[in-house]
């Protein structure tokens, strides 16, 4: 595809309850980002994979989340448990690093309202 | 860990004005400095950036200026639109992290 592309666009969810969040990366970019975003702030860092591994998982911020990228392509932020506060904006980013340089390509985004 | 502020928080300007938006960062090892657009319902979108080996750096009408001395870095739109409205937000990126820091974001607003 053109650009990063992540599903579902919005998804609301009842408390206590597991949700999957998918994230299609630009074709051929190696590393993928999970951001989230709450209202009227910047992205914050969640989880970052170089390929198939997670390379940085310092942001997730507690044991409730966990990401996958299996064949190093899609990811899936998964989120157990969920909870009134993590409603928020979840952004997906990839980027191909050469020489050292690296420009980063964020989605569209998935809105998470857990009620 | 890096830590980016971002002013101001929102402005205004009439359509033809400039407008500037600044930030700062912490760690002085940063070399990378993204700026990102995001329109409502939309990811943000990468708008220029500048590497700390450049002071500045122009696309048409955006520009964004590096002092690594004082550790901040500004954006510069010229002849402000309409459709420049939305919000900005800055980055750094410190070259053996994988993460990029963000700064809280400016809501621009460009009056016709």
């Amino acid at each position: 595809g053109a650009g990063v592309s992540q599903t579902p666009s919005n998804k609301v969810t009842e408390k206590g309850k597991y949700v999957e969040l998918r994230c299609d990366p630009i074709s051929g970019h190696t590393a993928l980002y999970w951001y989230r975003q709450s209202l009227g702030q910047g992205p914050e860092f969640l989880i970052y994979f170089q390929g198939t591994g997670a390379a940085d998982d310092s942001g997730l911020p507690n044991d409730r989340f966990f990401a996958v990228r299996p064949e190093g392509s899609v990811s899936t932020l998964k989120i157990q448990r969920t909870e009134r506060g993590d409603s928020a904006v979840y952004l997906c980013a990839s980027s191909l690093r050469t020489g050292g340089l690296e420009t980063q390509y964020f989605g569209p985004g998935t809105r998470l309202l857990v009620l | 860990g890096e830590n980016v502020e971002q002013h101001p928080s929102t402005l205004s300007v009439q359509e033809g004005d400039s407008a500037v938006i600044k930030c700062t960062y912490s760690d002085s090892a940063s070399n990378y400095f993204p700026w990102y657009k995001q329109e409502l319902g939309k990811g943000p979108q990468l708008i220029i950036d500048i590497r700390s080996n450049v002071g500045e750096k122009k696309d048409q009408r955006i520009a964004v200026t590096l002092n690594k001395t004082a550790k901040h870095f500004s954006l510069h739109i010229t002849e402000t639109q309409p459709e420049d409205s939305a919000v900005y937000f800055c980055a750094a990126k410190y070259p053996s992290r994988d993460k990029f820091y963000f700064g809280s974001g400016t809501k621009l607003n460009v009056k016709p």
